[in-house]
């Protein structure tokens, strides 16, 4: 069975950048498709991008291309998300997910249990 | 993009109360359409994929339908652990779309 255990909260300036980690256990990062998907105050959720196993490449969301980078340590089983520049609006639950590909469909489980990522001066 | 459009956007019912809340898309999404549960401090828990199909382990008061453009989530008999925001999600095409979530709070 997938556990995903992320990193804890981080307080973040305007300008500066952060690093979210998510450790995988039960299974190797290799056979898995890693998605980060966040959520900021009184919104909704929002898909940032993950790994496509179709095209063996990772994939973001066009809102945050060139600001955020996804990687993958294999030695360890942890994800990284990175995103840059922040500012106010990255105020945030960031969480990590995986992507399951079905005959049906796919669908995102499981998820981590969320870092809170704060942008203030 | 898809754009995933839900109602109501809160609701308030009694333990014991029928639920339904409704996901629609702005173009057809075959079946691929998902649900999900946010309850705060803990991880989002995915309680149907594939429109209808109950994940392992999600009680069996919770069922889901539609296809193309319209869907629900029911929960046929409302429990105090269900009181939580709802999310349906679109796994027709990336940009993967949530909607914007349905707040349902005790009575």
């Amino acid at each position: 069975q997938v556990q995903l255990v992320q990193s804890g909260a981080e307080v973040k300036k305007p300008g500066a950048s952060v690093k979210v980690s998510c450790k995988v256990s039960g299974y190797t990062l290799t056979e898995l498709s890693m998605h980060w998907v966040r959520q900021a105050p009184g919104k909704g959720l929002e898909w940032m991008g993950g790994f496509d196993p179709e095209d063996g490449e990772t994939i973001y969301a066009q809102k945050f291309q060139g600001r955020v980078t996804m990687t993958e340590d294999t030695s360890t089983d942890t994800a990284y998300m990175e995103l840059s520049s922040l500012r106010s609006e990255d105020t945030a639950v960031y969480y990590c997910a995986t992507l399951r590909s079905r005959v049906v469909g796919d669908y995102f489980d499981p998820w981590g249990q969320g870092t809170l990522v704060t942008v203030s001066s | 993009d898809i754009q995933m459009t839900q109602s109501p956007s809160s609701l308030s019912a009694s333990v014991g109360d029928r639920v339904t809340i409704t996901c629609r898309a702005s173009q057809t999404i075959s079946s691929s359409l998902n649900w999900y549960q946010l309850r705060p401090g803990k991880a989002p828990k995915l309680l149907i994929y594939a429109a209808s199909i109950l994940q392992t382990g999600v009680p069996s008061r919770f069922s889901g339908s539609g296809s193309g453009t319209d869907f629900t989530l029911s929960i046929s008999s409302l429990q105090p652990e269900d009181f939580a925001t709802y999310y349906c999600q679109q796994s027709y095409s990336t940009p993967w779309t949530f909607g914007q979530g349905t707040k349902v709070e005790i009575k």
